[in-house]
């Protein structure tokens, strides 16, 4: 069973609009956070992680996530999206430095 | 140093054959990891190797599953007496384990399992 969830499987937004991929973590426990999108026929790529410190993470290609912990949350924004932005993003948790537990993944579609 | 390479990328075979994949990693990454990755699903956590030393299995690596990295470099997952529930994408990753206790992983492309 995946501890982590992703709400949506699928988010649709206009090109320029802001982008928000949800994603909630185990409750226990104070987890390592990471974000990472998979484009089609590529391996996984790393966006951003959440280690201890601001809630605010920025990470690449303009992406950022907030973690709140009251809400167990790490949400993924861009604040303005690209249509090259549209991929399957999966958010992961880790009680360790070695095994990553990824939530189901959600499938961004950014149409011109 | 272009990445995490696997092979083949497809492999198709029939219920009961023996299959076996390979990783190599970026070069100067110490651990190694074999993730499972099903339609719909998010990658599952299989195992991983600091250097050559195999540190944890996940019990969804059943007896038929085995994994080795020899000398610490390049690793072979090897499916003995493969099922139709084996098909699935295996992808592989490395890291240069550090102490923040976050490392990042470097995925490679994968490799697509499909068992007839």
């Amino acid at each position: 069973a995946q501890s982590v969830a992703q709400p949506e499987d699928q988010v649709n937004v206009a090109e320029g609009n802001p982008l928000t991929v949800k994603c909630t973590y185990s409750v226990s426990g104070n987890p390592y956070l990471f974000w990472y999108v998979q484009y089609p026929n590529r391996g996984l790529q790393f966006l951003l992680k959440y280690i201890t410190g601001d809630n605010l993470v920025k990470g690449s290609y303009g992406f950022e996530a907030e973690f709140n912990k009251s809400q167990t949350s790490f949400h993924l924004k861009k604040p303005s999206a690209l249509v090259s932005d549209s991929a399957l993003y999966f958010c992961a948790e880790t009680y360790n430095d070695y095994k990553l537990s990824f939530g189901a993944g959600t499938t961004v579609t950014v149409r011109a | 140093d272009t990445g995490v390479s696997q092979n083949p990328r497809h492999k198709i075979t029939k219920r009961g054959q023996n299959v076996t994949f390979r990783c190599d990693p970026i070069s100067e990454h110490n651990r190694l990891y074999w993730y499972r990755q099903t339609l719909g699903q998010g990658p599952e956590f299989l195992t991983y190797f600091q250097n050559e030393a195999q540190l944890e299995k996940s019990r969804l690596l059943s007896d038929r599953f085995s994994a080795e990295r020899p000398k610490g470099s390049f690793s072979t997952l090897e499916i003995q007496r493969t099922e139709q529930g084996d098909s699935a994408m295996y992808l592989c990753a490395s890291s240069l384990k550090t102490g923040s206790g976050a490392n990042v992983l470097t995925f490679g492309a994968g490799s697509r399992l499909t068992v007839l």
